[in-house]
């Protein structure tokens, strides 16, 4: 197992275009969260599911942004009609059961849009 | 809300040198407390974790303990090395996690 897998790195996008960031967990994890994280903070939670549930979405997620994890495994989050604001890295992380148990975080991805 | 405050850093040391960075946290319950670190260019990973009251987390030398009294879950280290240099975050939660805003670590030799 090679860990939680974000797909792309990186992603430069103009103002008002789309972008859709992928996220595999670690594989038999059930529980996978989004996080942003932006320069000299800390993550900041998004939503998360259980399984293809989504159990929680925080108020940051404004309507433009959607998630999505259709079969339990991978998932995708999308960011409709980007602002600069939106720019920051993404996070996605996985664990194996909820209550305690620790998340282990992918890579991420960084979004920035001019 | 919860929330989780830690020390602003940069914490610049020696080598070898005693190493302390303050956590405190505000939550309903007693949630389960983490420390994460991110080395340069690389992503975070979990430094250590304590799950209830009095519980000590402890991993590569580091260690901190969940102090339910002071809402405190402050990291140390005996003898820091150039190598721990890196961002620290504090987090706490029950499946979602609060962090921190990280304080930076710097070991010089």
């Amino acid at each position: 197992d090679t860990g939680v897998s974000q797909n792309p790195r990186h992603k430069i996008t103009k103002r008002g275009q789309n972008v859709t960031f992928r996220c595999d967990p670690i594989s038999e994890h059930n529980r996978l969260y989004w996080y942003r994280q932006t320069l000299g903070q800390g993550p900041e939670f998004l939503t998360y599911f259980q399984n293809e549930a989504q159990l929680e979405k925080s108020r940051l997620l404004s309507d433009r942004f959607s998630a999505e994890r259709p079969k339990g495994s991978f998932s995708t989050l999308e960011i409709q009609r980007t602002e600069q604001g939106d720019s920051a890295m993404y996070l996605c992380a996985s664990s194996p059961t909820g209550g305690g148990s620790e998340a282990f975080f992918g890579q991420g991805t960084r979004l920035t849009v001019v | 809300g919860n929330s989780v405050t830690q020390m602003e850093g940069p914490v610049t040391l020696s080598e070898e040198a005693f190493l302390t960075i303050n956590c405190t946290y505000t939550a309903t319950g007693y949630p389960s407390l983490f420390w994460y670190v991110q080395y340069p260019g690389e992503g975070l990973q979990l430094l250590l974790k304590a799950t209830k009251a009095d519980d000590k987390g402890s991993n590569k030398g580091f260690e901190a303990t969940y102090r339910k009294e002071t809402t405190s879950f402050h990291l140390e280290k005996g003898s820091v090395q150039v190598s721990d240099s890196a961002v620290y975050f504090c987090a706490s939660g029950y499946s979602t996690l609060t962090f921190g805003k990280g304080t930076m670590l710097l070991v010089s030799p």
